[in-house]
């Protein structure tokens, strides 16, 4: 099956910084990559998704960047606000939409 | 729309015990997932039905895990005899089919 890695595993930004968050997956047939946030004690939430037949997906601070060749993605959120803090989770399927996750990153962003 | 429903929302059981979980997707999603989330690990896949059919069950521990969807709605998962290390918060989650699975609020497992 799919294997995803996820880095950094911690991430600690300042207020209005930008956070960068990257994912690899092993198998090159997975054309789906959905980003799920995750708060303490809640569970896991959609915020962006892109598919292998785009390079890249904006939503107002949010951004997913897609790099087929060398089989990785990044999540990018800019102008970080306190309430962007939580844990965020990559994730790859193929067509039988096997969702696997990555490790995770925690992000905390300093007021 | 009403989300994915989960029940117990918590448990604690001795080893050795059996416990069942349940899952009532959201109405009309044909795939159905069984994760399990040890405490600051990502979800791991246990098993995957696209309606009332097994896709993928390959990281299920299937001496002690077992799971069924009769009908093609509900879903329970079973662990039985429980160990130490099953213990974390198993999500159940839920999709159209080609897209993001939208998960239930879990339920946090307590293995003594």
């Amino acid at each position: 099956g799919e294997n995803v890695e996820q880095h950094p595993s911690t991430l600690s930004v300042q207020e209005g910084d930008s956070a960068v968050i990257k994912c690899t997956y092993s198998d090159s047939a997975s054309n789906y990559f959905p980003w799920y946030k995750q708060e303490l004690g809640k569970r896991p939430q959609l915020i962006i998704d892109i598919r292998s037949n785009v390079g890249e997906k904006k939503d107002q601070r949010i951004a997913v960047t897609l790099n087929k060749t060398a089989k990785h993605f990044s999540l990018h959120i800019t102008e970080t606000q306190p309430e962007d803090s939580a844990v965020y989770f990559c994730a790859a399927s193929m067509r039988n939409n096997d969702m696997r996750f990555g490790a995770g990153t925690r992000l905390t962003v300093k007021p | 729309e009403a989300g994915v429903a989960q029940s117990p929302r918590y448990k604690i059981i001795e080893k050795r015990q059996s416990v069942a979980f349940w899952c009532n997707p959201i109405s009309g999603h044909a795939t159905l997932y069984w994760y399990q989330q040890i405490l600051g690990q990502g979800p791991k896949l246990l098993i995957q039905f696209q309606n009332n059919g097994v896709v993928d069950d390959s990281q299920l521990p299937k001496d002690r895990f077992s799971a069924e969807r009769l009908k093609g709605v509900d879903s329970t998962l079973k662990i039985q005899p429980a160990k130490l290390e099953d213990s974390a918060v198993y999500l159940c989650a839920s999709s159209l089919g080609i897209g993001a699975p939208f998960f239930g609020p879990g339920t946090r497992l307590t293995v003594l």
